[in-house]
């Protein structure tokens, strides 16, 4: 069955250090592949996409993601991560050829001064 | 204006009440849906509809119903309300990919706040 894992639930950072929430799926070929940001109180913004091409996608609010087939992964980084990027983060699934998208469960990103 | 619009935005009701949350979207989408957000459980598809006379049922949608009264329209009613069905509710919309069925990106409202006492 198709589906999407977020491994870590809860993940805490210093502001100024680096981010990488994982992202697996589960999915026999390539799918389309995104991710969301839901701020406290808010509905769910999108950050990048993957559809094809280049593997390494870049966003908005300085995140990227690196989609590797090998390891079914999608990865969403930052460089240097801003206390406004406290937020909860979903990684979602749209397998090709199919008309709805799967959601992982969720990273909830807190980030101390 | 903002593209999503979902009303009411909180909403309190008792066990066995119906009601209704609606949305609307300036977007011009076909394509429309109504998610619920438990915490720890991620978003879970409740109902999408593709045009007005097209409505499916998602993952998670016993209890629920849908009215797409317009291609901007797209209404959930629950019923008789039961308190397991108190969450946070999202509708979005989205185009397709070329003429597949794929989704493109979807577009979120601001989520409707539900509490069943």
């Amino acid at each position: 069955a198709q589906s999407v894992t977020q491994p870590d639930i809860h993940i805490t950072v210093s502001e100024g250090a680096s981010l990488e929430l994982r992202c697996n799926y589960s999915y026999g070929a390539t799918p389309y592949l995104f991710w969301y940001v839901q701020s406290p109180g808010q509905g769910l913004q999108l950050l990048l996409k993957y559809f094809s091409g280049d593997t390494l996608v870049q966003g908005i609010k300085g995140f990227e993601a690196e989609f590797k087939r090998s390891q079914s992964s999608f990865n969403l980084r930052k460089p240097s991560v801003h206390w406004s990027d406290a937020a909860e983060y979903f990684c979602a699934v749209g397998p090709y050829n199919t008309d709805k998208l799967i959601f992982g469960t969720g990273t909830r990103l807190q980030v101390f001064p | 204006d903002a593209d999503v619009t979902q009303t009411p935005r909180n909403r309190i009701t008792k066990t066995g009440k119906r009601i209704m949350l609606e949305c609307s979207q300036t977007k011009g989408h076909d394509r429309m849906y109504w998610y619920r957000q438990d915490p720890g459980l991620g978003l879970r598809l409740i109902y999408y509809s593709f045009d007005v006379k097209d409505i499916n049922k998602g993952e998670i949608s016993d209890g629920y119903s849908v009215s797409r009264q317009a291609q901007a329209k797209f209404s959930l009613s629950l019923e008789s309300a039961i308190p397991n069905q108190t969450a946070l509710y999202f509708c979005a919309t989205s185009d397709r990919i070329s003429q597949g069925k794929s989704t493109d990106t979807q577009y979120f409202g601001p989520g409707t706040r539900l509490t069943v006492l």
